[in-house]
């Protein structure tokens, strides 16, 4: 069992590009995030999905969009990349929060994205 | 609103003990969680607590406690694989994390 996998491990983007992101798990998890992680800052919710088919916005969602079409798969698009977009992403997944007492997030190796 | 504390960095010699505090103010409460990130990579599940108290987990425990806001982390035995930063995070009333700025923690021989 891989657990969660995300893809490119790390790239290099011209600003203006627009970049997928690739996150898969098989955890049968219904619950996915991505987040951001910075230096010198915690990690920043950008979207989130508690079930195939649904998505909400984190607390920096601008310039980011996701999709969730399946349990699985939880990609994030930069429509336009900017330099301020540069930083480590990490997609994460639980099972439902809130309802069976095991909230514990599980974290993929992340992408390491630079946007120049 | 939301705040997580917690010291930015800390020092510590192997064999010892070491309790790196993380404080919060929150308006909703459904757990602390905390998590260990090795430098390069993801973050890795150490410990959850919901009720006031002490849980023990090996070398690992952690305290908390909701009237005052607090929890810390208790590392025993310190081994050179410690070396890592260790993140606090308050699970709110939506059930989303809100994550300190972690703590980076040096082992030294």
């Amino acid at each position: 069992i891989a657990g969660i996998t995300q893809a490119p491990t790390s790239q290099i983007l011209a600003a203006g590009r627009r970049m997928t992101l690739r996150c898969t798990q098989d955890m049968r998890h219904n619950a996915m995030y991505w987040y951001r992680q910075d230096l010198g800052l915690g990690l920043r919710l950008i979207h989130y999905s508690n079930t195939a088919g649904t998505t909400g916005k984190g607390e920096v969602p601008d310039g980011y969009s996701v999709s969730r079409a399946n349990t699985d798969d939880f990609p994030l698009t930069l429509a336009s990349a900017v330099p301020s977009q540069t930083s480590v992403y990490f997609c994460a997944s639980s099972d439902t929060p809130g309802t069976s007492g095991t909230d514990t997030q599980y974290f993929g190796p992340g992408t390491r994205l630079t946007v120049l | 609103g939301q705040n997580i504390d917690q010291p930015t960095e800390m020092t510590a010699t192997e064999g010892a003990i070491v309790q790196i505090n993380c404080t919060y103010q929150t308006s909703g409460f459904n757990g602390l969680f905390w998590y260990q990130q090795h430098a390069g990579e993801a973050p890795t599940f150490l410990s959850y607590n919901v009720l006031d108290g002490l849980e023990e987990k090996g070398r690992f425990s952690s305290f908390l406690s909701r009237s005052k806001g607090y929890s810390y982390l208790l590392l025993k035995e310190l081994q050179m694989k410690d070396s890592a930063s260790y993140l606090c995070a308050l699970m709110d009333s939506n059930y989303q994390l809100i994550w300190g700025a972690g703590t980076k923690l040096i082992i030294k021989p």
